[in-house]
């Protein structure tokens, strides 16, 4: 099971794009990177999921460059109520896996 | 409403007590995770059932149980509560233990005292 790597904390100010990379190293071919958006007191909720290259979606975009080694969550023009926790999962196709959650990182937005 | 339903959103008891939380899945979903949240442990993965069978096992007390029902909702025992219990309990569900996107309720915020 890859381990992901993330900043703690960020901090951004409101219309700015804010960029979250995460590292995880030992991925395997099979996997997938997958982000988690959570606000205080609330369940997690999908973001984004990626294989490779680049994907957008009505939230966000996800990089991820050749080697899959890391990848990079980019909030375009953030507001303050993209003030959360994201985590960065690498979760496995196929079979039966569970969605392992680290200590993410908490974004917080500034005026 | 992410369409994954827990029941009861807030629970006060005392130590020793036994809960029964709740969680309704999304319509089709037939994987259920629960987690347990508390400020210095993140989100920990306790169990996963499939279409009423035990899937896995993470780091669940044996003080805590979990049943999944043939209309695949799902229910955790918590029982001989202690003060460190208390937590977000969070249920999600999917439709295949998979890499798809995992649907989250809004959890259940348990109080020991």
């Amino acid at each position: 099971l890859a381990k992901t790597t993330q900043p703690i904390s960020m901090d951004s100010y409101e219309g700015q794009e804010v960029n979250i990379t995460c590292s995880h190293n030992n991925i395997a071919t099979n996997d997938y990177i997958t982000w988690y958006q959570q606000f205080p007191s609330q369940g997690p909720r999908f973001i984004i999921q990626g294989y490779k290259t680049k994907v957008t979606n009505e939230v966000a975009s996800l990089f991820i460059p050749a080697d899959r080694k890391s990848s990079t969550l980019s909030l375009p023009r953030v507001s303050l109520s993209d003030t959360a926790v994201y985590y960065c999962l690498v979760v496995a196709s196929g079979g039966s896996y569970i969605p392992t959650f680290g200590r993410g990182t908490s974004l917080i937005v500034h005026p | 409403d992410s369409g994954v339903t827990q029941t009861p959103k807030h629970l006060i008891t005392a130590t020793g007590q036994r809960v029964t939380l709740r969680c309704s899945p999304r319509s089709g979903d037939l994987s259920v995770y629960w987690y347990q949240q508390s400020l210095d442990q993140g989100l920990q993965f306790l169990i996963q059932y499939y279409n009423g069978e035990e899937r896995a096992k993470g780091n669940i007390l044996e003080r805590f149980s979990a049943q999944q029902f043939p209309d695949l909702h799902s229910e955790l025992n918590l029982s001989s509560l202690e003060l460190g219990d208390s937590a977000l309990y969070f249920c999600a569900s999917s439709v295949v233990p998979q890499h798809d996107g995992y649907t989250f309720g809004s959890g259940t915020r348990l109080t020991v005292v």
